[in-house]
């Protein structure tokens, strides 16, 4: 089993929707967990960090399932400048700033 | 621009070849990180520095992939005897540790083609 398991792309939507990120991680013993974003041939950059109790970010949301080792990630109203490969990003046990781990990317493009 | 700076962006080189980039971090950045990447796939890590040890080197692909971070400032990475497996993009990271949930930066990356 990988690592890091993502949704396989691509994802294509019109603007306006919602689109729903689905990610599973193997390491029960993972502390912490992202969504980066990655565009065509630039690097990653973190979208957004996701906590057991769930955060907000504008327009996305993001969901950490401890028990189910389950991240989840959702953007409403989606834009055109949403389109992008978004990874799902585990760290490791230890919480010093161990290696991230990254899922293969789910890619999302937003129609007109 | 006071983010993660690597050089060359672009490496082109002939198979057999040794070549050489470079990852300068955040400037107040303890932690640095190499991660490479194929198409298709998402960043894999090769190794990491603390300061200038190097804490984790068992995910470098092969005797032919080195780094070094003499000064703990900046970093190297070197491929010997190059071979066409080896196009990929080289991505460095940084991170301060301690710092807000282990947050990494990445630099613009450095992509080889071997011919």
């Amino acid at each position: 089993r990988k690592e890091v398991e993502q949704d396989p792309g691509p994802f294509n939507v019109p603007e306006g929707a919602t689109v729903a990120f689905n990610c599973t991680y193997s390491n029960s013993a993972s502390q912490s967990f992202f969504w980066y974003r990655q565009d065509c041939r630039k690097e990653p950059k973190l979208l957004m960090s996701v906590y057991s109790s769930g955060n907000e970010d504008g327009r996305f949301t993001a969901q950490l399932n401890r028990a189910s080792q389950y991240i989840s990630l959702l953007i409403r109203d989606s834009k055109l400048s949403d389109s992008a490969t978004y990874l799902c990003v585990v760290n490791g046990a230890d919480s010093g700033n161990t290696p991230l781990v990254f899922g293969k990317g789910t890619r999302l493009s937003v129609i007109a | 621009d006071t983010g993660v700076s690597q050089n060359p962006r672009h490496k082109i080189t002939k198979r057999g070849q040794n070549v050489t980039f470079r990852c300068d971090p955040i400037s107040e950045h303890n932690r640095l990180y190499w991660y490479r990447q194929t198409l298709g796939q998402g960043p894999e890590f090769l190794t990491y520095f603390q300061n200038e040890a190097q804490l984790e080197k068992s995910r470098l692909l092969s005797d032919r992939f080195s780094a070094e971070r003499p000064k703990g400032s900046f970093s190297t990475l070197e491929i010997q005897r190059t071979e066409q497996g080896d196009s990929a993009m080289y991505l460095c990271a940084s991170s301060l540790l301690g710092g807000a949930k282990n947050i990494q930066y990445f630099g613009a990356g450095t992509r080889l083609s071997v011919l």
